[in-house]
């Protein structure tokens, strides 16, 4: 059965700095891995998928993941974090089932 | 392109009354929808994925009578939460995939449902 983990429900950075938002994932097959991000009080806007193609993701936002299957992981990064960023992030990974299984979310906060 | 909205986006109602939420893909057909419920500060629990034309799949907890779910078209989805209780306030989130989109799952903006 598959599953994700967010290691850090709540990850603080100052404007500028790195980002790095943990996730690892548990599949039986080949995984079709997307994050997800949401501001207070809407839905869900995607950032970014992995479908078995480039190992290096680029998304939106100057947002970007490495899939890495010898560690199980779909680790998030952005190289200098914006105000804008803060927000609520989802790891998420394909069932198989035509579902999606979520991660329970990374709360990012970006102080000046 | 694949846009999903949904209406409206807040309601209050009393308590015993049904509401009716709208989820609809505006620039792609959406043969597949699925309804999430999300409470606060939590993840998605994913209620049920409906199929145009089929019923709708609940997951295990989720009380069918309760929560009724019609896919009648490939650009609309409803979900009429019958006889609302306090209980049942959340923010409801609708999902769409379809032809050429793979596992691509794209949201609505959600639903705040208060009963009060």
């Amino acid at each position: 059965a598959q599953s994700v983990t967010q290691l850090g429900s709540h990850v603080s950075v100052s404007e500028g700095a790195l980002v790095l938002l943990r996730c690892n994932y548990s599949s039986s097959v080949p995984p079709y891995l997307f994050w997800y991000v949401q501001y207070p009080n809407q839905g869900l806007q995607l950032l970014l998928k992995y479908t078995s193609a480039a190992t290096l993701v680029k998304g939106i936002n100057g947002f970007e993941a490495e899939f890495k299957k010898s560690e199980t992981s779909f680790h998030l990064t952005k190289p200098s974090a914006h105000m804008s960023d803060a927000a609520e992030y989802f790891c998420a990974v394909a069932s198989g089932y035509n579902k999606l299984i979520f991660g329970a979310g990374t709360r990012l906060a970006v102080h000046p | 392109g694949a846009v999903v909205s949904q209406h409206p986006s807040r309601v209050i109602c009393k308590s015993g009354t049904s509401v009716k939420i709208e989820c609809r893909s505006l620039d792609f057909q959406a043969t597949t929808m699925f309804w999430y419920r999300q409470f606060p500060k939590k993840s998605l629990m994913l209620m049920a994925t409906s199929n145009e034309g089929s019923k709708a799949t609940y997951e295990q907890g989720v009380e069918k009578d309760k929560f009724l779910i019609n896919h009648a078209s490939l650009t609309l989805s409803t979900l009429t939460v019958t006889s609302a209780h306090p209980e049942d306030s959340s923010f409801y989130i609708c999902s769409a995939r379809g032809p050429g989109l793979g596992e691509t799952q794209y949201f609505g903006p959600g639903t705040r449902l208060l009963v009060l």
